[in-house]
């Protein structure tokens, strides 16, 4: 079975440009999580969608924005790039229905994308 | 206050030693409970649930004090590889599940 796949793994941007960023979810997986973590801190919660809208979204500025497709693969944007943007992001998937005992509420992540700007 | 709040850390140990992590979790709705591991510049892996009875799963420990809304998880005969940070997870359902991670405490396990 495929795991979460994060796309590009690697990306340099400079100050001012937009990032995109992508997640495909395991399969049958319907909820996707964004995360942020910059070196050497703890993940920082950016964005959740299930079922193609937005559920909950973490303290960072309306330039960080995402949305959920049809087929649950996910896409995260960052306007107006800013040097502390600089992070790795991860992207995690989940079931949402079922019960915490069937595992519904374990997330799994994806290797991240590492955003470097200049 | 922090939602999810773990020891600080680091923690520093030699080969073969038992050390103990702490959580605690303010909201008492609170579900379900988790303890993932991540290692440098990699993504976190699920290392173990936590379930109310506690629960083992070989050298690793973990427990539940749902009254004092603390998890623990303890690592006996620790190994070179046991070296990674370990991030403490509360999940609530709330017509899908919220999931918050702590900021982890990092242990070094030194030969």
């Amino acid at each position: 079975e495929a795991g979460v796949t994060q796309s590009p793994t690697h990306l340099i941007k400079t100050r001012g440009q937009q990032a995109t960023l992508r997640c495909s979810p395991i399969s049958g997986h319907t909820s996707v999580y964004w995360y942020q973590q910059a070196l050497g801190l703890g993940l920082q919660f950016l964005l959740w969608y299930d079922e193609g809208e937005e559920r909950n979204r973490g303290n960072f500025p309306p330039r960080f924005s995402g949305r959920q497709f049809p087929n649950y693969s996910s896409e995260l944007n960052v306007n107006a790039l800013e040097l502390e943007d600089s992070a790795l992001y991860l992207c995690a998937s989940s079931l949402r229905t079922g019960t915490a005992s069937s595992g519904a509420n374990v997330l799994t992540f994806g290797a991240g994308s590492r955003l470097t700007v200049l | 206050r922090k939602e999810v709040e773990q020891d600080p850390g680091p923690f520093n140990v030699p080969e073969g030693a038992t050390v103990a992590f702490n959580c605690t979790y303010s909201n008492s709705a609170s579900q379900s409970f988790f303890w993932y591991r991540q290692d440098c510049r990699k993504e976190p892996k699920l290392l173990m649930s936590v379930y109310s009875s506690g629960n083992e799963d070989g050298r690793f420990t973990a427990q539940l004090n749902r009254a004092s809304q603390y998890i623990s998880l303890l690592i006996r005969d620790s190994k070179l590889g046991d070296s990674a940070t370990y991030l403490c997870v509360v999940s609530l359902n709330t017509g899908g599940f919220k999931t918050i991670f702590g900021a982890g405490t990092r242990l070094f396990v030194k030969a």
